[in-house]
């Protein structure tokens, strides 16, 4: 596999389940990214992630928790989630942190909460 | 604080016509400058970038922007649209070297044959 990989690429969970999202970056990147896309706003970033690092948390509900076990994966675990964080969620990786630096996108896991 | 708009939310055009989709930012120095093409149901490429220098970028797939400071704008243009060209376009800015990326609300291009 090459690039930056995400599963699952499509999950509808209840509002009491627990559920993760995989990404897994093949470029040899210091940095990761979650992002979340919702229709017609731009992205939003939630978590950013340098030499395994939490640098930047931007006041994502606690109902979403990251982690990075290593500089190749990163985890999305979410829990008791509602409606509205129904949403594409992208992960991305760059060489290293801050907007000089070119990030490479995962295709996306579509959430779906019902 | 810096922020990105893009004023067009959907753009239809004939394959083969020209295509300009704009982008304006707000920021008191000079941005580092991103364009991102997102096809259904995947992730962003970047087309182009614009750090410094030329203020005409040559991107992949045979897009370029230029940048204007007087207008703050970098636009995205192609001189001959190809109906694989139709997706999400979104253009992003960044303030600084350790700054996160701020993303427009992207432009849907539509093509027709």
């Amino acid at each position: 596999e090459t690039g930056v990989t995400q599963t699952p690429r499509h999950l509808v969970m209840g509002m009491t389940n627990k559920k993760s999202l995989k990404c897994e970056q093949h470029l040899g990147h210091n940095a990761m990214y979650w992002y979340k896309q919702s229709a017609k706003k731009p992205l939003e970033l939630m978590f950013v992630y340098s030499l395994e690092e939490r640098v930047e948390n931007n006041s994502v509900p606690s109902r979403f928790s990251p982690e990075c076990p290593n500089s190749s994966h990163l985890f999305l675990h979410l829990h008791t989630l509602q409606p509205e964080d129904s949403a594409l969620y992208l992960c991305a990786s760059s060489h290293g942190q801050g907007s000089s630096y070119e990030q490479y996108f995962g295709p996306g896991t579509r959430l779906t909460v019902t | 604080a810096q922020s990105v708009t893009q004023p067009d939310i959907h753009i239809t055009v004939s394959e083969g016509a020209s295509l300009e989709l704009r982008c304006n930012y707000s920021y008191g120095a000079t941005p580092y400058l991103f364009w991102y093409v997102q096809s259904p149901g995947q992730g962003l490429q970047l087309l182009l970038k614009y750090f410094s220098g030329d203020t005409l970028v040559q991107g992949i797939k045979g897009f370029e922007a230029e940048f204007k400071r007087s207008q703050s704008s970098f636009n995205l243009r192609k001189p001959s649209v190809h109906w694989s060209d139709a997706a999400e376009y979104v253009c992003a800015v960044g303030a600084g070297r350790t700054d996160k990326l701020i993303f427009g609300t992207g432009t849907r291009l539509q093509v027709f044959p």
